[in-house]
């Protein structure tokens, strides 16, 4: 019930196309979606975040997409660039206590020229 | 500038060998927390903590202390470090139950 399920674990996109990671939760209880961007050896950063009283949420080249009914949510960076070579995680929580975040498994995304 | 610091960023130690990695924040943030980050598995929260002298378990705990005896400070302590115990280590604060989480820099940890 607690987990948050993410694909792919990996994922190459050519410059200037679309990435999609998707994921997936059990818990209907959550409602706080963030998702967090890793540099290699940095910590993981807040990107963009999502509650489920909207389906969409657009920040720049970064949406999430959000299906209350199937339980499952997704980031999609349109015209990915190399720079946006990272690992991105879901995660969820309850409003009330967003220090308790359930991660998902991380996905490397790696965008070539 | 506004910042969560680890110490130290890399450590070898050796089974059983107490070890405490350090955390600080200069945000005056309340709620302070340690995760763990495995391939395959993402991040685990380890402990967490709501304020000062206030602490919680998460969904890792086993094998580890913590304290909070300052609301910038937030310790973890390895009393017996073992192999399984190997991971990479991330310190982060917030500044209550509906604010973003900010991450320190990572301490990766290798027991032997």
């Amino acid at each position: 019930q607690q987990q948050v399920k993410q694909s792919p674990q990996s994922l190459i996109v050519q410059k200037g196309g679309i990435s999609i990671i998707n994921c997936a939760y059990e818990n209907t209880a959550f409602d706080y979606f963030p998702w967090y961007q890793q540099f290699p050896g940095k910590g993981p950063a807040l990107l963009i975040a999502i509650r489920p009283d909207v389906s969409e949420k657009k920040e720049g080249r970064f949406t999430i997409s959000f299906n209350k009914s199937a339980k499952q949510f997704s980031l999609h960076i349109m015209d990915s660039q190399p720079g946006d070579s990272a690992t991105y995680f879901c995660a969820a929580s309850l409003s009330y206590n967003t220090d308790k975040l359930i991660f998902g498994t991380g996905t490397r995304l790696q965008v070539f020229p | 500038e506004a910042q969560v610091t680890q110490n130290p960023r890399y450590l070898i130690t050796v089974t059983g060998k107490k070890l405490t990695v350090t955390c600080s924040q200069n945000m005056n943030h309340e709620y302070m927390s340690w995760y763990r980050q495995d391939p395959g598995l993402g991040l685990r929260q380890i402990y967490y903590s709501m304020n000062v002298e206030v602490t919680d378990k998460g969904d890792v705990p086993e094998g580890y202390k913590v304290s909070r005896k300052e609301k910038r400070n937030f310790p973890l302590i390895l009393e017996s470090p073992s192999p399984n115990q190997t991971s990479l280590y991330f310190c982060a604060s917030s500044v209550g139950t509906r604010g973003t989480q900010y991450f320190g820099p990572g301490t990766r940890l290798l027991v032997l």
